[in-house]
């Protein structure tokens, strides 16, 4: 157990829906990173935030948005969903001490079929 | 454009004997690199990591290697055990770019008896 938790574990909607995936990261960690896996693909970075703020930013689509709350929990807000937006969705933590070498620990993960 | 590639999807090895799995990279500026292990409908599990000041990084049975002037990265298991059957995941961060690891598109070891 990793410590980062994931809600829902499974999420089945319609194209066209909004989505709300939600993370709340370990206990002492202010960075919150999300990565998508699609079919045949490795995971790719979405969004980073640190403490509130928005760090970094990979291929997030427009259409997803993301933010991190007081309490550090995270939300990935997914809209007009697409089939091609079915895929695993990954929520990961780190301490981010500013060092070089810094582990992110990842949750279970929410896994969105798009029908 | 894939800057962490492992060329292997698959690979099997008995158990007792070595495993290794490989992977490259194209981005000069990645500096911290990392294997995760994967189970399916489990998130990745975090085994070993390594600086590029280092050349080499042991765990238990878990040895990673890095040459750099290669871009190459290699992980070692030995011996190896049927629970080391998984999809591992080679991954790499630029220090500046907000840590943002980019993955490699995994092998999936099989162990067998």
């Amino acid at each position: 157990d990793s410590g980062v938790t994931q809600t829902p574990k499974h999420l089945i909607t319609a194209t066209g829906q909004r989505v709300t995936l939600r993370c709340s990261p370990r206990s002492g960690d202010l960075s919150v990173y999300w990565y998508q896996q699609s079919l045949d693909q490795g995971l790719q970075f979405l969004i980073q935030y640190y403490n509130g703020e928005e760090r970094a930013k990979g291929n997030i689509l427009e259409r997803f948005s993301a933010q991190q709350f007081p309490d550090l929990h995270s939300e990935l807000n997914l809209s007009s969903l697409e089939l091609g937006d079915s895929a695993l969705y990954f929520c990961a933590s780190s301490v981010e001490s500013r060092s070089t070498g810094e582990t992110q620990y990842f949750g279970p993960g929410t896994r969105l079929l798009v029908l | 454009d894939q800057q962490v590639k492992q060329n292997s999807p698959s690979l099997s090895v008995q158990e007792g004997r070595i495993s290794i799995l490989n992977c490259d990279y194209t981005n000069s500026m990645f500096d911290y690199f990392l294997w995760y292990k994967k189970y399916p409908a489990e998130g990745p599990t975090f085994l070993i990591s390594i600086s590029s000041i280092k050349d080499k990084n042991e765990d238990g049975r878990f040895t990673v290697f890095l040459n750099k002037s290669a871009k190459h990265l290699s992980l070692h298991i030995v011996p190896s055990q049927p629970g080391d059957s998984a999809v591992y995941f080679c991954a790499a961060s630029e220090n500046w770019a907000g840590y943002a690891l980019n993955f490699g598109k995994g092998t999936s070891l099989l162990v067998t008896p």
